[in-house]
């Protein structure tokens, strides 16, 4: 059963700042990876898939890297609106898997 | 308007059964996997099942096989989770979430588990 362990759990950072999220399979998965944005009370919505496409309508300041079992998810220019709490899940058609999520709070 | 809304959540003892739908509209609903996601109150997200577009394959979180089963009625756009013998760990938000990375969610439908 593979295992998705992101880093950090917490990271306080400010706007402007340039903001890296890891995530890391306990095997190798290719690119078959997503990373959602989630907000109190609201349902995750989907940034990236496939490591590294960014989702329609999604801002550019986000980008996705990695293949095999490490992953990041990169905000360029961290804005107001990015505060939140981001998950990788990993997805193929059988299975899919979510690390424990990384929240990103105010500095 | 590409949309999921679902529903059927309820407080319900440990040990009942709860039924919850998931209705789609605006998009080829026969074309895509659907999937369920729940989250425990203060918790991450968990997967808990999936199916695919005909119904045919479907799969499951270790935690919730045997006790729940996923189908979908393609004739009415909509897809199901039957929910049996729940435990008080089974209270969650539950979400309906479309295809493998899931690019459409659902606001979700609370389902409480407790005596």
């Amino acid at each position: 059963d593979i295992q998705m362990t992101q880093s950090p759990s917490t990271l306080s950072a400010s706007v402007g700042d340039r903001v890296t999220i890891t995530c890391r399979a306990s095997e190798s998965i290719s690119s078959w990876l997503a990373w959602y944005q989630q907000k109190p009370g609201k349902a995750p919505r989907l940034l990236i898939y496939k490591a590294s496409s960014l989702e329609r309508g999604i801002p550019s300041r986000f980008s996705g890297s990695g293949s095999g079992t490490q992953f990041t998810l990169t905000i360029s220019s961290l804005q107001p609106d990015d505060f939140a709490t981001y998950y990788c899940q990993h997805y193929n058609s059988h299975s899919r898997k979510f690390g424990q999520g990384t929240k990103v709070e105010i500095k | 308007e590409e949309q999921l809304v679902e529903s059927g959540g309820d407080l319900v003892r440990p040990g009942g059964s709860l039924r919850l739908s998931c209705a789609a509209t605006g998009f080829t609903f026969t074309s895509y996997a659907m999937n369920w996601v729940r989250q425990a109150p203060g918790k991450g997200l968990e997967w808990v099942s999936g199916l695919s577009g005909s119904g045919v394959s479907t799969y499951y979180a270790d935690s919730v096989k045997g006790r729940f089963t996923i189908t979908r009625d393609n004739s009415k756009n909509e897809v199901y989770l039957q929910m049996i013998s729940l435990r008080v760990e089974d209270t969650a938000i539950y979400y309906c979430a479309r295809s493998f990375a899931a690019t459409l969610w659902g606001p979700g439908t609370l389902v409480t588990v407790s005596s």
